[in-house]
């Protein structure tokens, strides 16, 4: 069980628009740490896609976008690609646990 | 271009020890935080440990404390993770991350390296 919430699958067709959520609490996200989001291809290592809960690194296109909102958070995809079929993950701190906690994944089938 | 590669991995029986490591580049390691991130065969993403720029502060998981250690030498522009007394739910992909955060708590893992397998088994 995974101290941040995530749905295990989301799916949408080439050019829809899908969100994943990340669930927290009062110790990690609702304390206000930043929310992270990482996409990990499949048989790669996960790669940053989102910082500071709403930032996106150098690279990463502008289809990809984060918000944050009391304990929890989203990742948005918009336009969705063939290319976008990958296991997302949120990754927060969690002070009671003094542990970098991440979700426990979200696989996007794109139809 | 910031390079993690890491080494060390392979099948060991439960109750041995292992010792990863991970060689990097492209950026002022001993400038960075570091960590180790492991991931078991079809499972999520678990932290492992932090490790501070000198090495005067570290940070393990639970589940792993008392059995691994992390440790680091800038000289080397190398990080290390020390595993003792090994169990079969440690069996997992071990990524070596290049840490950033302001302070102690919080931050991301910004690059990763392509990971190192070991698999506890008899």
């Amino acid at each position: 069980q995974s101290v941040l919430t995530q749905p295990p699958s989301v799916s949408g067709a080439p050019g829809q628009r899908v969100t994943i959520s990340c669930t927290g609490s009062s110790s990690n996200i609702g304390a206000g740490y930043d929310v992270y989001w990482y996409q990990q291809l499949p048989g790669t290592a996960p790669k940053v896609l989102m910082s500071g809960n709403s930032n996106r690194p150098s690279g990463v296109p502008d289809r990809f976008s984060g918000s944050k909102s009391g304990t929890s958070a989203s990742l948005a995809i918009t336009g969705l690609q063939a290319e976008d079929e990958a296991d997302y993950y949120c990754q927060s701190y969690d002070i009671s646990l003094s542990s970098w906690v991440f979700g426990g994944g979200t696989k996007l089938t794109v139809l | 271009e910031v390079q993690l590669v890491e080494s060390g991995g392979g099948l060991v029986q439960p109750g041995g020890s292992l010792r990863l490591s991970c060689a990097a580049s492209g950026f002022t390691f001993s400038s960075n935080w570091m960590s180790w991130v492991r991931q078991a065969p079809g499972k999520g993403l678990e932290w492992v440990a932090n490790i501070k720029q000198d090495g005067s502060e570290k940070h393990h998981v639970d589940s792993v404390k008392g059995r691994f250690t992390i440790s680091r030498d800038n000289a080397k522009n190398s990080l290390y993770l020390q595993m003792n007394s090994l169990r079969a739910e440690d069996t997992a992909m071990y990524y070596c991350a290049r840490r950033i955060a302001a302070t102690a708590t919080g931050g991301y893992f910004q690059h990763w390296g392509q990971g190192t397998l070991v698999t506890v088994s008899s």
